[in-house]
């Protein structure tokens, strides 16, 4: 099991142009979470989705958004970019339902992306 | 809101020393604590969750809901142990997965 994969591994953007980034998750698992992790910092949440829908969003603006497919995979768009959304963008899968209380989430290497 | 503090960006130790990485959280409801680390080239993991109350590689760490932290401790430390330990923090409502709020990190070094 390759675990968490996600795709590309580095991205060049300039600003104002607009991002895909990909993620499928870990074998089994059906909910996929999004985090952006700038320099120095520790991994921010974005948005998390679960039966095709997102279920929690983070503090980030609606340029951001995303999309689950019926196998899990998610992808992540980001419009307009601005230099600050320059980071490393992580991917983590889970398993969720009543019995899988709050299992532990699974990441992904991560997506660098750099806004030029 | 909820949030989590790792007062040390920096932790620098001798093998066989203790070593005990600080996170104090702030959360108003009932807040589920977890360890991630992330060694030299590799993904993110988890090292430990505090319902579980397992000893990974040796670490421990005590939820104390008085002081509100959450540190990570091992009482030797070794050279495999250098890497970045992150504290996060989710709710424990039991039956969901939801958001994992990160401290910043300690980069810890286990100098021979």
């Amino acid at each position: 099991d390759a675990g968490v994969t996600q795709s590309p591994t580095h991205l060049i953007k300039t600003r104002g142009q607009q991002v895909t980034l990909r993620c499928s998750p870990k074998s089994g698992h059906d909910t996929v979470s999004w985090y952006q992790q700038a320099l120095g910092q520790g991994p921010q949440f974005i948005f998390q989705y679960y039966e095709e829908e997102e279920r929690q969003r983070g503090n980030f603006p609606d340029r951001f958004s995303g999309h689950q497919f019926p196998n899990y995979s998610s992808e992540l768009n980001v419009n307009a970019l601005l230099l600050g959304d320059s980071a490393l963008y992580l991917c983590a899968s889970s398993l969720a339902g009543r019995k899988y209380s709050n299992q532990p989430q699974h990441f992904g290497d991560g997506t660098r992306l750099s806004i030029l | 809101a909820q949030r989590v503090t790792q007062p040390e960006k920096l932790l620098s130790v001798f093998k066989g020393a203790p070593v005990e990485l600080k996170c104090n959280y702030s959360y108003s409801g009932s807040p589920e604590l977890f360890w991630y680390v992330q060694y030299s080239r590799q993904r993110l993991q988890l090292l430990l969750r505090h319902i579980s109350r397992e000893s990974i590689k040796g670490f421990t760490a005590d939820l104390n809901k008085g002081e509100t932290s959450f540190h990570l401790k091992k009482p030797f430390a070794q050279e495999e142990d250098s890497a970045m330990y992150y504290c996060a923090l989710t709710s424990n409502s039991g039956g969901s997965n939801y958001k994992l709020t990160f401290g910043k990190g300690t980069l810890l070094t286990v100098n021979p």
